[in-house]
């Protein structure tokens, strides 16, 4: 089975640039995750999806951060403008029973 | 909202002794533990995982118990080898109708040979 993909693995920007993560979940899972996990830090969920519907976006900075899963399939997470505060790893998960989750290898954002 | 505390944020331990990592949570209705891997520059692998209507599983060498009452769960990890060594975090999972995961701060693991 494959797992969860996640494009790019790095990116670096300068803050107030705009960037965007691809992620392409495990076939068949329903449930999206996009996380943020700063260094140090354990993950943090920042939006959930449930086919192409959000469930939770509770914490979202939705000021900079916005998310789409349009056909319930793939999901962009796009940051714009960036900060500073925004270098973290963005980590996609996907489940099939929205228990057990499965990550991708994340993407390493560094903001200068 | 949830609140998962993670206790020790390192653990030093020889090849061969046994680890213990314990994760206390904040709300009753939780119901799914689960317990992750972490290397460096890795994805999180999950390595073993608890539901509130079992106290404790095991998986060869690692086991978590859970004490619903104390609202804390505990991973064991017996014979320890340097593979071992990594970041682990614990999750909850709050009981709504789609699980949503709150992971602890993580521990540090470093088994020396």
């Amino acid at each position: 089975e494959a797992g969860v993909a996640q494009s790019p693995r790095y990116k670096i920007i300068e803050k107030r640039q705009s960037v965007a993560f691809w992620c392409n979940p495990i076939s068949g899972h329903a449930t999206l995750y996009w996380y943020q996990q700063i260094l140090g830090q354990g993950p943090k969920l920042l939006i959930q999806f449930q086919n192409n519907g959000v469930v939770d976006d509770s914490q979202l900075p939705k000021d900079r951060f916005s998310a789409e899963r349009l056909k319930g399939v793939d999901s962009t997470l796009k940051i714009q403008p960036a900060k500073l505060e925004d270098s973290a790893v963005y980590l996609c998960a996907s489940s099939p029973t929205g228990a057990t989750q499965y990550f991708g290898p994340g993407t390493r954002l560094t903001v200068l | 909202g949830e609140n998962v505390e993670q206790h020790p944020s390192t653990l030093s331990v020889q090849e061969g002794d046994s680890a213990v990592i314990k994760c206390t949570y904040s709300d009753s209705a939780s119901n799914y533990f689960p317990w992750y891997k972490q290397e460096l520059g890795k994805r999180p692998q999950l390595i073993i995982d608890i539901r509130s209507n079992v106290g404790e599983k095991k998986d060869q060498r690692i086991a978590v118990t859970l004490n619903k009452t104390a609202k804390h769960f505990s991973l064991h990890i017996t014979e320890t080898q340097p593979e071992d060594s990594a970041v682990y975090f614990c999750a909850v999972s709050l009981n709504t109708g789609f699980q949503k995961l709150v992971f602890g701060t993580g521990t540090r693991l470093l088994v020396s040979p």
